[in-house]
């Protein structure tokens, strides 16, 4: 089956961890993305990469980190400098950029206690 | 840059009855739009896109749209909404000449009542 996995779906850490949430796609695209999802805001890019070893900042960068070694996998780290991490996270890719539909993960709740 | 506004944050339907959603994008030469739905704790699945050509394109769960440049809308519809609808609809936009990817708006959340 084709498509994109994120793990865990649930995250628990303490205040001050960093911590790293895992994207990966077999679905052979060239494009990768992370949005931030809080309630009433809809969704908020952090960061795109649209090839490997290559990524762009999105809206709201500061805290966050990634890095794109291979084209299956786009890890996102939310640092310590995130001053309000609890959120759900979404991953997607797309096989271009502007008129490609992008495919979603199911996505990981992280909850920073 | 883009820009998306989804005027209702909101909508509560009685199932069965009709439903429209609304879309407005800032304004450009030309745009790409797409429809996304989002049901409860899981990611975004796409609805339907205008590319190009017809301006009214039909998607998936009997959802259709209409573009309009002259007002800069792309309404999501669908005559007769059930239950399984309930779910957070999310219209985006994109510019074919740029290089960034798709802006999205806050989302309509859509509730369907019994």
């Amino acid at each position: 089956d084709g498509g994109i996995t994120q793990s865990p779906k649930y995250l628990f850490r303490k205040e001050g961890q960093n911590v790293t949430l895992s994207c990966e796609q077999n679905l052979n695209h060239d494009a990768m993305y992370w949005y931030r999802q809080d309630p009433g805001q809809g969704l908020r890019l952090i960061y795109y990469s649209q090839i490997v070893n290559d990524f762009q900042k999105g809206d709201i960068a500061e805290g966050y980190s990634v890095s794109r070694e291979k084209k299956e996998s786009f890890p996102l780290t939310v640092t310590s400098a995130q001053k309000n991490p609890t959120a759900f996270y979404l991953c997607a890719s797309s096989l271009g950029q502007n008129t490609d539909t992008q495919y979603f993960g199911p996505g990981t709740r992280l909850t920073v206690l | 840059a883009q820009s998306v506004t989804q005027l209702d944050s909101q909508v509560p339907v009685f199932e069965e009855a009709p439903v429209e959603l609304r879309c407005n994008y800032s304004s450009s030469v030309s745009v790409y739009l797409f429809w996304y739905v989002q049901y409860p704790n899981q990611g975004l699945q796409l609805l339907l896109k205008y590319l190009s050509g017809s301006t009214l394109v039909k998607g998936i769960n009997g959802f259709e749209a209409e573009f309009n440049k002259s007002q800069t809308s792309f309404h999501l519809r669908k005559p007769s909404v059930h239950i399984s609808d309930t779910a957070e609809y999310f219209c985006a936009v994109s510019d074919p000449a740029g290089n960034t990817p798709l802006v999205f708006g806050k989302g309509t959340r859509l509730s369907v009542i019994a």
